[in-house]
């Protein structure tokens, strides 16, 4: 079973297009995350959920909106799409830190988003 | 404000060579450090993490050392394989307050047989 699910892994859309991307974790873990990685590999945060409620949002343009209907999902709606938002998109969650030493995140595959 | 600092990349090596990747952090508080790694086309996996001062996190032959007094965290592994070949990320994470990774820039391993 695959603990950190995101789809699509391929998105190819045009610029103005609003578009969704979908993340599921089936570990059981009350707080995930979004992360963009650019085109030269460098990763940073955008969003932060824990229990359904926002944590972290960070200086993201407020094109971008996550959403998250339980605990076990965090969607990335995206509006009007420019060139600039071309990335990969990740996916994570941890569990809570009462619980386990450290915070070790759980990645999904990645969401490839091209913006023509 | 938190920071990773990784060295640069590409790093080329033979296969069986000794590789270290070298981070360093600076963080208000005290934090976890991570080494994720990415292979071609997926997504990050941890590969080892260490919670405090001289914890030493080891996998597949991957070592770091969580050395607080030089707030460094550096990957050595003793003999790289072809199959090493990936994108190595240090991270780090607070473990109270704002929990999101701050990685480094990553650094591209390129091991030849």
């Amino acid at each position: 079973d695959t603990a950190v699910s995101q789809t699509p892994k391929y998105l190819v859309t045009q610029m103005g297009n609003d578009k969704s991307i979908k993340c599921e974790q089936n570990l059981g873990h009350d707080t995930m995350y979004w992360y963009k990685q650019d085109s030269k590999k460098f990763l940073k945060i955008m969003f932060s959920y824990n229990n359904k409620e926002l944590i972290i949002n960070e200086t993201v343009p407020n094109r971008f909106s996550p959403k998250s209907p339980d605990k076990a999902h965090l969607n990335l709606h995206i509006n009007s799409l420019e060139l600039g938002d071309s990335a990969v998109y990740f996916c994570a969650s941890s569990p809570d830190p009462g619980l386990v030493m450290g915070n070790e995140q759980f990645f999904g595959p990645g969401t490839r988003l091209t913006v023509l | 404000g938190n920071s990773v600092t990784q060295m640069e990349g590409p790093v080329t090596l033979s296969e069986e060579a000794f590789l270290t990747i070298n981070c360093t952090y600076t963080a208000t508080g005290y934090p976890s450090l991570f080494w994720y790694v990415q292979y071609p086309g997926e997504g990050l996996q941890l590969l080892l993490k260490a919670t405090k001062a001289d914890d030493k996190g080891s996998n597949k032959g991957f070592e770091a050392t969580y050395r607080k007094e030089t707030t460094s965290f550096h990957l050595e592994k003793g003999s790289v394989q072809v199959s090493d070949s990936a994108v190595y990320f240090c991270a780090l994470s607070l473990s109270t307050g704002r929990r999101a990774l701050t990685f480094g820039s990553g650094t591209r391993l390129q091991v030849q047989p």
